[in-house]
């Protein structure tokens, strides 16, 4: 079956850095996606990795990898704001067509 | 107005009533989704449009029912919803469906809640 973990909750302290993981088990794997949502908002897309590696976008990293079926979202200098939900989704092509598969979210909560 | 809109942002219906939800986009996107978020659950696709025809319907009890008139517009027409309805609807759009590498832009969804 298709299938994707991460932690349903986390607690960091602003400034530090966190790592929220994202491990899945997935046919067809065609790509990995982060987003944020804040409580009450829409999600937001911050990231796609469709090859192994670190990519980095400011404070924010993602990393992935294909043979161990992981991934890693790096928070570096936490700020409140970043207090949030961040959701994992694996895209499958299966049966000539894409599909989302999404984890059910890891809230992250930012303590002063 | 830039983004996805969806309205409203909040519904308190009864199990006998009669809503519609409403998601418009103007970004251009030819392509329009429905998803459920309930609590510590992942996302669950409900219909997907191309180009205003419906391409994908994941099973959804036949008392949502979906309308696309146009690729700006999409609705989800509620009838004798049931209280394990009571969840985020998100609507969201992208320029092609298939889940593109820039991902999805999400509209801030309606919460709906069924007595």
């Amino acid at each position: 079956g298709q299938n994707i973990d991460q932690p349903t909750e986390m607690t960091a302290t602003e400034g530090a850095i966190v790592q929220i993981n994202c491990t899945y088990q997935t046919s067809g794997f065609n790509g990995l996606f982060w987003y944020q949502q804040h409580a009450g908002e829409a999600p937001t897309f911050l990231s796609y990795n469709v090859l192994d590696g670190l990519e980095e976008k400011g404070r924010f990293s993602s990393f992935l990898s294909r043979s161990k079926g992981y991934s890693y979202l790096l928070l570096k200098e936490l700020q409140m704001k970043d207090s949030a939900s961040y959701l994992c989704a694996v895209r499958s092509y299966v049966d000539s067509n894409y599909q989302l598969i999404w984890g059910a979210g890891t809230k992250l909560i930012i303590k002063p | 107005e830039t983004g996805v809109t969806q309205t409203p942002r909040h519904l308190v219906m009864g199990m006998t009533n009669k809503k519609s939800l409403k998601c418009e986009q103007h970004l251009g996107h030819n392509a329009m989704y429905w998803y459920k978020q309930s609590a510590k659950k992942p996302l669950e696709l409900m219909f997907v449009y191309n180009f205003k025809e419906q391409t994908e319907n994941n099973s959804v009890p036949s008392r949502f029912s979906p309308e696309c008139p146009n690729s700006s517009h999409l609705f989800l027409h509620l009838h004798t919803l049931q209280p394990e309805d009571s969840a985020l609807y998100l609507c969201a759009s992208s320029q092609l469906t298939g889940a593109p590498n820039y991902g999805y832009t999400f509209g801030s969804g309606t919460r709906l809640t069924v007595v």
